[in-house]
């Protein structure tokens, strides 16, 4: 069975930092591009960021450019999100998800960030 | 820019009823990375369509898509009660290096 477990949420001041982490497991990681997607309270789904399995390729919303780093440990079967710099506007509730051929196809259960 | 343009905002129907949700697209996208997801207040979203027409595994036949270029369209034949979420597609572009979702659409009971 597929799980993504995220972790690392929290509260945090303006201007902090936080590190987010994502666990995966029942599917062989190392072969599959995973992202992060972000949904505020009451809004709706924004994609945040995305890498490959082979780390070549990372993306990133223009939102979080230059302060987020998305990053993967293939051996661990994890990826994270570093965040810097965040705003209130970062606030929501942080998913991890697997991607290929451009769906998302699984999903964790988020772990809620909230700058104040 | 991509924007993806869902109406309508808010669908109210009965159980049994049919609900046809539209996507726009504000440029002509391959339908190959066109996606719907479904979102139950409290839970992650669930993939339920790629390739614009293609039924995610385990998601019942009662769901449909389909659509090409700018205009998508999403089914579901007779609605059951499981079935009223809120329901988003999304468009991932390697040309523009980013995945778009569209602002949803929120199927209530009437």
């Amino acid at each position: 069975e597929v799980q993504l477990v995220e972790s690392g949420g929290g509260f945090v001041l303006p201007g902090g930092s936080l590190r987010l982490s994502c666990a995966a497991s029942g599917f062989t990681f190392s072969v599959y591009s995973m992202n992060w997607v972000r949904q505020a309270p009451g809004k709706g789904l924004e994609w945040v960021s995305y890498i490959t399995s082979d780390i070549n390729t990372i993306y990133y919303a223009d939102s979080v450019e230059g302060r987020f780093t998305i990053t993967r440990d293939n051996v661990e079967g994890s990826v994270f999100l570093q965040m810097h710099s965040l705003r209130d506007e970062d606030t929501a509730v942080y998913y991890c998800a697997r991607s290929t051929e451009g769906k998302l196809d699984y999903w964790g259960q988020g772990t809620l960030v909230t700058v104040s | 820019e991509l924007i993806l343009t869902q109406s309508p905002g808010t669908l109210s129907l009965s159980p049994g009823e049919r609900a046809t949700l539209s996507c726009r697209a504000s440029q002509s996208v391959s339908s190959y990375y066109l996606g719907w997801y479904q979102q139950k207040p409290g839970q992650a979203p669930r993939l339920l369509m790629n390739g614009a027409s293609t039924r995610a595994t385990g998601i019942p036949d009662r769901f449909s898509g389909s659509g090409s270029g700018t205009d998508f369209s999403l089914t579901i034949s007779r609605l059951e009660p499981e079935d009223f979420a809120v329901y988003y597609c999304q468009h991932f572009g390697f040309s523009l290096s980013k995945f778009t979702f569209g602002p949803g659409t929120k199927v209530e009971i009437k």
